[in-house]
């Protein structure tokens, strides 16, 4: 099945930098890419998305890159805020059951 | 904007006792799902209903777990004979287009703890 492993496990960044999550997935029949942001005593909340035919979406300060040949997809901040502190999850997913990582803590720091 | 609510936010129970952890999906939503973070470990998926049957389960999802839609709006996971490991965070995702690879909604969870 498929396997989604993420890095780094904790990130802190100076308010302003941008900070990079990445993940790799083994299943190359994976075909849709959400990120989640998790913040203390809530649930995940989907920030962006992004499907096998695309290599590149946008949405303000976030983007989500995709390299399928070497199964790998990253997510980027730019401009980061103090309220962007929060675990990040990513995962992956060949139908409905969608696969996590381990998520990120990201720490900015003002 | 619409989101995904789940009662109760924390349960104790004792081992061997049975819960119903509950959620209600968003409203138009018709997909529905359960998963479970065990404290420290990845957000692992248990069940995908839809049409009012089970679509989709993981290994974890044994004769231990069921899931119910008793009305319109309610989504509930009952959990029997507890044990010790199945304490966790229990969430609630709900999709609002019948068919792989679409959004997932999340609840803030259900902190489980099993006594």
């Amino acid at each position: 099945g498929e396997n989604v492993e993420q890095h780094p496990s904790t990130l802190s960044v100076q308010e302003g930098d941008s900070a990079v999550i990445k993940c790799t997935y083994s299943d190359s029949a994976s075909n849709y890419f959400p990120w989640y942001k998790q913040e203390l005593g809530k649930g995940p909340q989907l920030i962006i998305d992004i499907r096998s035919n695309v290599g590149e979406k946008k949405d303000q300060r976030i983007a989500v890159t995709l390299n399928k040949t070497a199964k790998h997809f990253s997510l980027h901040i730019t401009e980061t805020q103090p309220e962007d502190s929060a675990v990040y999850f990513c995962a992956a997913s060949t139908g409905t059951p969608l696969v996590f990582g381990k998520g990120t803590r990201l720490s900015v720091i003002a | 904007e619409p989101e995904v609510t789940q009662t109760p936010s924390h349960q104790v129970t004792q081992m061997g006792q049975e819960v119903i952890l509950r959620c209600v999906p968003i409203s138009n939503h018709l997909y529905f799902y359960w998963y479970r973070q065990i404290l420290g470990q990845k957000v692992e998926f248990l069940v995908s209903f839809y049409n009012n049957e089970i679509s989709e389960k993981s290994e974890i999802f044994d004769d231990q777990f069921s899931v119910e839609r008793p009305d319109g709006s309610n989504f509930t996971l009952k959990i029997r004979s507890t044990k010790l490991e199945d304490s966790a965070m229990y969430f609630c995702a709900s999709s609002d287009v019948a068919g792989s690879n679409q959004p997932q909604h999340f609840g803030d969870g259900t902190r489980l703890s099993i006594l």
